[in-house]
């Protein structure tokens, strides 16, 4: 059971070109998630799935594309690299928890992530 | 739109001391409070959580605490070891019963000395 994982791990990029990264996770989770991390911000998301074939914006989505054609994998796609996507992606995925009365909550495991530099 | 505020965003300890995160959060929807901790290098992991029926949660020499009418929640960590030495987020969510996400606290960077 390898959980998170992701690929590649370290990347550099020039301005303009694309890239893919890949999530991928082997315990049946409904959710997933892409993040970036930048010092003093914290996790920001970028796009959220909630199942196989569904996706939506999160807090920063510009400037990326997701895709999630198979349940277990989640991709992250840059079109067209800038210096400010500069960061460390995360990728995490989640199961629901649930109860009589509705839903309650969530615990994200999180992949080991992707180092990005755009230069 | 939804925020959560965190701190101290750096927090020195002797060892052996206790040391306290605080969190506050916008959104009075929110039922569920993770903290996770993240080493250096390393993924975040989650440490504890507690939701909105409970006041307090505790796990060994870690406890949460909520207080919902004031949209506060705090990490609690008795007895600090230097293995605790990490960068620690709080978060909120409303759940999946929304199709929401966790929105994460910036972090705060825990030393523990010698």
């Amino acid at each position: 059971n390898a959980g998170v994982t992701q690929t590649p791990k370290f990347r550099v990029l020039k301005t303009g070109q694309s890239m893919t990264l890949l999530c991928a996770q082997d315990m049946n989770h409904e959710y997933m998630y892409w993040y970036r991390q930048d010092p003093g911000m914290g996790l920001r998301l970028i796009h959220y799935s909630v199942g196989e074939g569904t996706t939506a914006k999160g807090e920063v989505p510009d400037g990326y594309n997701v895709s999630r054609l198979k349940k277990q994998n989640f991709l992250l796609g840059l079109e067209s690299a800038a210096p400010s996507q500069t960061s460390v992606y995360f990728c995490a995925s989640s199961y629901s928890r649930s109860r009589v009365g509705g839903v309650i909550g969530e615990t994200q495991y999180f992949g080991p992530g992707t180092r990005l530099l755009v230069l | 739109g939804e925020n959560v505020e965190q701190h101290p965003s750096t927090l020195s300890v002797q060892e052996g001391d206790s040391a306290v995160i605080k969190c506050t959060y916008s959104d009075s929807a929110s039922n569920y409070f993770p903290w996770y901790k993240q080493e250096l290098g390393k993924r975040p992991q989650l440490i504890i959580d507690i939701r909105s029926n409970v006041g307090e949660k505790k796990d060994q020499r870690i406890a949460v605490t909520l207080n919902k009418t004031a949209k506060h929640f705090s990490l609690h960590i008795t007895e600090t070891q230097p293995e605790d030495s990490a960068v620690y987020f709080c978060a909120a969510s409303r759940g999946h019963s929304s199709a929401s996400k966790i929105i994460f606290g910036s972090g705060t960077r825990l030393s523990i000395r010698p």
